[in-house]
């Protein structure tokens, strides 16, 4: 049963870059079948999605475009999350998950538990 | 449009049906996937495609999609299913995905 865990600092200043780790057990981050993305919910809000991975594909929120960046270390079964210019506006928790896609549909059937992340000086 | 549109509350008796609504231009080219979260968890997908549920989520959650709005319906709704609910899809580019607001459902 494929797993996902996210890590990664739990606070960063203001100005700097936010970089967060997906953690992929139970499965190869490598198989063609799936996109592997990135969503974020800041506190009593809703979900927000961030970007997505396939092999070396990307696509990203163009609400956030300028500032991510999601890459892939096949060998660590691992997909990451850089955040550029944070303000407090970016706190929130940071959630990884799976995409399948068909046709018609993509939809994330696994996700991590979950990271939060605090912007403060 | 890559927006999707939810009520932002709805309630429903114990026991009772309810019908959850996402609207977006997108619907009516990919259907919409719909994921349950409570309080403190992340979400769950309960609803993907035209009519799935995935393994583990009740028969009393169902899906349809009519031209420009997807619907979840959950049919004998119990306290358990008290939570947030977003709907998801492909933006109408189909490169993109994006989350309507979010309905808080209460079970009285």
């Amino acid at each position: 049963q494929v797993q996902l865990q996210e890590s990664g600092p739990g606070l960063v200043k203001p100005s700097q870059t936010l970089s967060l780790t997906c953690t992929v057990s139970g499965g190869s981050i490598s198989s063609d079948s799936y996109y592997w993305s990135w969503i974020r919910q800041p506190a009593g809000k809703g979900l927000e999605w961030i970007g997505r991975i396939y092999t070396s594909s990307t696509n990203y929120n163009p609400s956030l475009k300028s500032r991510v960046t999601i890459s892939v270390d096949t060998s660590k079964n691992q997909f990451s999350l850089k955040l550029s210019s944070v303000t407090a506006a970016d706190t929130a928790v940071y959630y990884c998950a799976r995409v399948i896609t068909v046709t018609t549909s993509w939809y994330m059937d696994v996700w991590g538990k979950g990271t939060t992340v605090t912007v403060s000086s | 449009s890559s927006e999707l549109t939810q009520d932002p509350a709805v309630s429903v008796a114990l026991g009772q049906t309810v019908r959850i609504t996402c609207q977006g231009d997108s619907l009516r080219s990919f259907y919409a996937s719909w994921y349950q979260q409570k309080p403190g968890q992340a979400p769950v997908l309960v609803m993907y495609g035209k009519n799935n549920r995935p393994s583990g989520i009740p028969d009393r959650f169902s899906g349809s999609s009519s031209g420009n709005t997807a619907s979840l319906t959950i049919t004998g709704s119990q306290a358990e299913d008290e939570a947030d609910y977003y709907c998801n899809s492909r933006d109408s580019s189909g490169n993109l995905l994006v989350f309507g607001g979010g309905t808080k459902l209460t079970v009285l």
